[in-house]
């Protein structure tokens, strides 16, 4: 089955503790994207992949990581949590190529508590 | 700064009645438009996309319209049911941008019995 899968689904942890939330897909999509859900902003990008070894910031990467160093897989890292971390995160897939025929594929999201 | 505005916030409607939930952008130079369904604690799927030349398109009981020309797109819903209650998001792409992709906020719909 065609799928983006994440791991945890849920975390709880404290603050400065570092994790790592993991984002596998198996469509052989070169475009891997992170996003973070909170109430009333909607999803707002955090980074995203073009291909392997290459990554890019989105409209708020501050106090996150990735790396890209499979196709499938894009990981997300917070090296020193806040409590302002604290939200729903979303990594998403796609083919690469033109925007207008390119349709994400979301996980199933990890919401992340940070105290 | 391209944009993306969604109304209602939220909607309360009874099962069997038809809903049109509306998307008005800023975002330019436009590609397309997508809506996406997000059920509670999951991720959005696709429902339709449009693009410049589009003016209706339908899937199933969802049927989304575009005016490029007012930056406005709307999503109508026929004969709800149950299953409809989510949240639907706007997404609104860029060509030529990488970042592709903005987000409305999402008009959270909920079809009571």
């Amino acid at each position: 089955e065609a799928q983006v899968t994440q791991n945890p689904r849920y975390l709880i942890t404290v603050t400065g503790k570092k994790l790592t939330v993991t984002c596998s897909q198996n469509m052989n999509h070169e475009y891997m994207s992170w996003y973070r859900q909170d109430p009333g902003l909607g999803l707002r990008q955090i980074y995203y992949s073009m291909n392997v070894e290459v990554t890019d910031k989105g409209d708020v990467p501050e106090g996150y990581k990735v790396s890209r160093k499979e196709k499938r897989n894009f990981p997300l890292i917070l090296e020193s949590p806040s409590p302002n971390q604290t939200s729903l995160y979303f990594c998403a897939s796609s083919f690469a190529g033109p925007a207008s025929l390119r349709e994400q594929f979301f996980g199933p999201g990890t919401r992340l508590t940070v105290l | 700064k391209n944009q993306v505005e969604q109304s209602p916030q939220s909607l309360i409607i009874l099962e069997g009645k038809n809903c049109t939930l509306q998307c008005n952008y800023t975002v330019s130079p436009f590609s397309n438009l997508r809506w996406y369904k997000q059920d509670t604690g999951r991720g959005p799927v696709s429902l339709t996309i449009m693009t410049f030349s589009e003016n209706t398109k339908s899937n199933g009981r969802y049927t989304a319209t575009l005016d490029a020309d007012t930056k406005q797109s709307s999503l109508h819903i026929t004969a709800s049911q149950l299953s409809d209650s989510a949240s639907y998001i706007c997404v609104v792409s860029a060509i030529g941008s990488a970042r592709q992709l903005t987000f409305g906020s999402g008009t959270q719909l909920t079809v009571l019995p």
